[in-house]
């Protein structure tokens, strides 16, 4: 079964310092995709980034950048210069192939609960 | 653009009850899937609608099904509850739902069984 780890239950950082949420997943197929979702206390589920498993190449956008190492499983993240709207949970997620034809879903990690404080 | 809307927001219900739960995607989506988040397990797959069929399943009992309109527009039901089913329900929509697809979510229905 897919698998994916995110070994830090929760982080707090003063605000303006760096923090690298982990993740490391489990995966038999050749073809995925990864992504990053940012859970704030509202509810909802806010699209961060997603990474094929053919493309390693790291991404930096904003105070945001991707570490997607295939050799190792691992797909981090880094908040450069936290501040405190960055208070959230962080989701990793694989894309997963369903049992439907062309169907696929999500299997999260349990997400790491980022505390930014002022 | 109006985003993925859940209704209702909270419920409270008693155990043995049914309940159903709505989700209206964007615009154009045609994929709805539904997810179930607790603290213990996390955020775990129901199913997935697409084109009114049903096109995935999680590994759920039956007392939990689905269905989606010719809108798009899904609900899913939970029959006969349990204390356990306690969690927050969230629905997100894509395009497609491939394999690549950036999922838009709801800010999820919080249900409590008493």
């Amino acid at each position: 079964a897919q698998k994916v780890t995110q070994a830090q239950t929760e982080i707090s950082v003063v605000e303006k310092e760096d923090v690298t949420l982990d993740c490391v997943y489990e995966t038999r197929d050749t073809t995925y995709y990864l992504f990053w979702y940012k859970q704030p206390p509202s509810g909802e589920l806010v699209f961060l980034i997603r990474r094929n498993s053919f493309d390693e190449q790291n991404e930096i956008s904003g105070r945001y950048s991707w570490n997607f190492q295939k050799s190792t499983s691992s797909f981090n993240f880094t908040i450069t210069a936290s501040q405190v709207v960055d208070s959230a949970v962080y989701f990793c997620a694989l894309s997963e192939r369903g049992f439907g034809a062309g169907s696929y879903q999500l299997t999260f990690g349990k997400g790491t609960k980022l505390s930014v404080i002022p | 653009k109006a985003g993925v809307t859940q209704t209702p927001r909270y419920l409270i219900k008693t155990r043995g009850q049914q309940v159903t739960l709505s989700c209206s995607p964007i615009s154009g989506h045609r994929s709805v899937s539904w997810y179930q988040q607790t603290p213990g397990q996390g955020l775990q797959f129901l199913f997935e609608y697409f084109s009114e069929t049903q096109r995935n399943k999680g590994n759920f009992p039956g007392r939990f099904s689905g269905r989606q309109f010719s809108n798009s527009r899904s609900e899913m039901n939970v029959s006969t509850l349990e204390l356990g089913d306690s969690a927050l329900y969230l629905c997100a929509s894509s395009v497609g739902g491939g394999m690549n697809t950036e999922a838009f979510f709801g800010q999820g229905t919080r249900l409590t069984v008493v």
